[in-house]
């Protein structure tokens, strides 16, 4: 059974970079997927954030991609999640989670999310 | 606003059938495969439906999922109090190079 399991501040000022790793168990991350964030602000929905390769190819949101960094450490088997300039409307509890699916013919896409940690609230606040 | 637009709420009897809607455009769910999540209060997304329709293992085969065109359904029958949650479609949407979801729907069983 693949875990996910998120680390890092829970509290980041206004305007500095959030800053999150997900350790991956029982999987290598080497072995392939890609693996993505994905963000929840108190009772709202979902957020994808962007999503890393295991060989480091990344693509992000673009509603946020001039503040994201996506990136991975094979040898610790972690990937991590920089946000740069955070403001209150960051806010959320913070998802990694192993992204599956791929190409499926012609134009079809097949995106979806299998395994996920267990969230970390991180709060924007002075 | 989402992408994809989903019922704020839906509510069955238990033991009924339920389905909730979730709409898109040419350029998501009539392009690519839709999944569905299940999150049950205060717990993490869980995988109910990969590609349009196919089951995780372990997903009881109450839970279903079609789609036709520009919308996607997800289905549960012998509803129980148990499946209470909030429900999120998503997709891939080709014109913003997004994964997108909708904006949930909660299910009540009344």
């Amino acid at each position: 059974q693949v875990q996910l399991q998120e680390s890092g501040p829970g509290l980041v000022k206004p305007s500095e970079t959030l800053s999150l790793t997900c350790t991956v168990s029982s999987y290598s991350i080497s072995s392939g997927y890609y693996w993505g964030w994905i963000r929840q602000p108190p009772g709202k929905g979902l957020e994808w954030i962007g999503s890393i390769s295991h060989g480091g190819s990344t693509y992000y949101n673009p509603s946020l991609n001039s503040r994201v960094t996506i990136s991975v450490d094979t040898s610790k088997n972690q990937f991590s999640l920089k946000l740069g300039s955070v403001t209150a409307a960051d806010t959320a509890v913070y998802y990694c989670a192993r992204q599956a699916g791929g190409y499926c013919g012609g134009d079809c896409y097949a995106y979806y999310f299998d395994y996920w940690g267990q969230g970390t609230l991180v709060t924007v606040s002075s | 606003q989402s992408v994809l637009t989903q019922p704020p709420s839906v509510s069955a009897a238990p033991g009924q059938k339920v389905t909730m809607s979730c709409s898109g455009s040419s350029s998501n769910i009539g392009k690519n495969y839709v999944s569905w999540y299940q999150q049950l209060p205060g717990a993490v997304p869980k995988l109910l439906i990969y590609d349009n329709n196919k089951r995780p293992s372990g997903i009881p085969d109450r839970f279903s999922g079609s789609k036709s065109g520009t919308s996607a359904t997800l289905g549960i029958t012998g509803l129980q109090t148990g499946d209470e949650a909030d429900y999120y479609c998503g997709t891939w949407d080709s014109s913003l190079s997004v994964v997108v979801f909708g904006g949930g729907t909660k299910l009540t069983v009344l």
